[in-house]
């Protein structure tokens, strides 16, 4: 079975900084991309960016571009994304997300999703 | 970036209707390469992350129930649910997957009456 298990969420002032992991199982985790996602307290999907399957490739969100960096470590299955200068408009549920390529390279699994609070 | 539009934002009907949830992008997501539309829908139910149903505009993920069906090339896209159940209750997004950086619509709320 597919799991992604995020964590590393919490409380972080603005202009502070937060690493999140997921650990990925029930899979081989580096043929995958992956991607991160957020979801804003009110509601909405927000794409932050993906990363390649050996970690050599990177896309970003142009909102997020030179504050987050996306990257990986194969051999402990582990996805991570590293948050700086963070803003109250950061705060959000991040996900980590599996990019199927037998559909259609989207995500077809998705973490359960951690906390992000940015605020004074 | 491409703009996604969903409508209408919330719905409310009795199980066993049909419902049509419509997503519109600002440009095509039709590829001339392949001929494939590059839009994915998504179900959130209350308290859980997102999951993919349909991709493609049109291809149900495996274990989906046949009365999702995605429809629609170019701008204009459609997820219709038949029959609705109870557990149908949720909020459902459209992905345009077809260029970067990938964008989402606002949502759709279904409720159940």
């Amino acid at each position: 079975e597919v799991q992604l298990v995020e964590s590393g969420g919490s409380l972080v002032q603005p202009g502070g900084s937060l690493k999140l992991s997921c650990v990925a199982s029930g899979y081989t985790f580096s043929n995958y991309w992956m991607d991160w996602v957020r979801q804003t307290p009110g509601k909405s999907l927000e794409w932050i960016g993906e990363i390649n399957t050996d970690g050599s490739k990177t896309n970003y969100a142009p909102s997020i571009k030179d504050r987050f960096t996306i990257s990986r470590d194969n051999a402990k299955s582990t996805l991570y994304l590293q948050m700086s200068n963070v803003k109250s408009d950061d705060t959000a549920i991040y996900y980590c997300t599996r990019i199927g390529y037998n559909s259609g390279y989207v995500g077809d699994y998705w973490g359960q999703g951690v906390m992000v609070t940015v605020s004074s | 970036d491409i703009v996604m539009t969903q409508s209408p934002s919330s719905l409310a009907v009795s199980a066993g209707e049909t419902v049509t949830i419509n997503c519109k992008s600002s440009q095509s997501l039709l590829s001339s390469g392949n001929q494939k539309n590059y839009l994915a829908w998504y179900q959130q139910k209350p308290g859980q992350s997102p999951k993919l149903l349909i991709y493609l505009a049109s291809t149900r993920e495996s274990g989906v129930p046949d009365r999702f069906i995605g429809s629609g090339s170019g701008t204009d896209f459609t997820l219709t649910i038949s029959s609705v159940q109870a557990e149908d209750l949720a909020d459902y997004y459209c992905q345009q997957h077809y260029s970067y950086p990938l964008t989402f619509g606002s949502g759709t709320k279904l409720e159940i009456k």
